[in-house]
């Protein structure tokens, strides 16, 4: 079985500011590795995702993502925020070869950027 | 339609009685999932679809919980006898068949309250 902590639930951030959110797993087997966001009154959309290859990821609106399979951890950055990235973000991982490939999310993290 | 839709978007019930939310994935997606979303909480896997494939009912909390899909498209999940512990946002996804991406496309939920 596979875990995610979100080691933050919250992160206050101001706007042009850096950011990044913490995200760990635990799995027995190798595993993908994702990040979704869920903006106010959205439903959750796909930020950016690991499945093989370089170990940073970039997606959608300047993010990006380092896999680090020593610490098994998956942070996402952005060097300079906008308001509208106020929003929850979940990060989750699925392993490489489980039936039905369900995704394990973690708690997920609230961005509240200020001006 | 362009999306996943969820209905009733809001639905408020008594301790004990059944109801049934509704989910209509993208059209072509062979996969759906049902998540359970609850205050402060990550979201919760109940059960998975794929294609004719017998369902992964491993995340249902219990025999109250039933979920099913016709013909491959609109899926219902089920609960009975409600309980208070069951009141969540409860969010379907769907993914496209043809090879395994992890990108899930979710709907903007039904929100449960059992009084």
């Amino acid at each position: 079985a596979q875990s995610v902590t979100q080691l933050d639930s919250q992160v206050p951030v101001f706007e042009e500011a850096p950011v990044e959110l913490r995200c760990n797993y635990s799995s027995s087997v190798s595993v993908y590795l994702f990040w979704y966001v869920q903006y106010p009154n959205q439903g959750l959309q796909l930020l950016l995702k690991y499945l093989s290859g370089s170990t940073l990821v970039k997606g959608i609106n300047g993010f990006e993502a380092e896999f680090n399979k020593s610490q098994t951890s998956f942070h996402l950055r952005k060097p300079s925020v906008h308001i509208s990235d106020t929003a929850e973000y979940f990060c989750a991982v699925s392993a490489l070869k489980a039936a039905g490939n369900k995704l394990t999310f973690g708690g997920g993290t609230r961005v509240l950027v200020k001006p | 339609g362009a999306g996943v839709s969820q209905s009733p978007s809001n639905k408020v019930t008594e301790k004990g009685k059944d109801v049934e939310l509704r989910c209509d994935p993208i059209s072509g997606h062979t996969a759906l999932y049902w998540y359970r979303q609850s205050l402060g909480q990550g979201l919760e896997f109940l059960i998975y679809f794929q294609g004719n494939s017998a369902p992964d009912k491993s995340g249902l909390p219990s025999d109250r919980f039933s979920a099913e899909r016709t013909g491959g498209s609109v899926s219902t999940l089920t609960i009975q006898r409600t309980q208070q512990e069951d009141s969540a946002v409860y969010l379907c996804a769907s993914m496209q068949g043809g090879g395994w991406t992890g990108e899930l496309f979710f709907g903007e939920g039904s929100r449960l309250t059992v009084l």
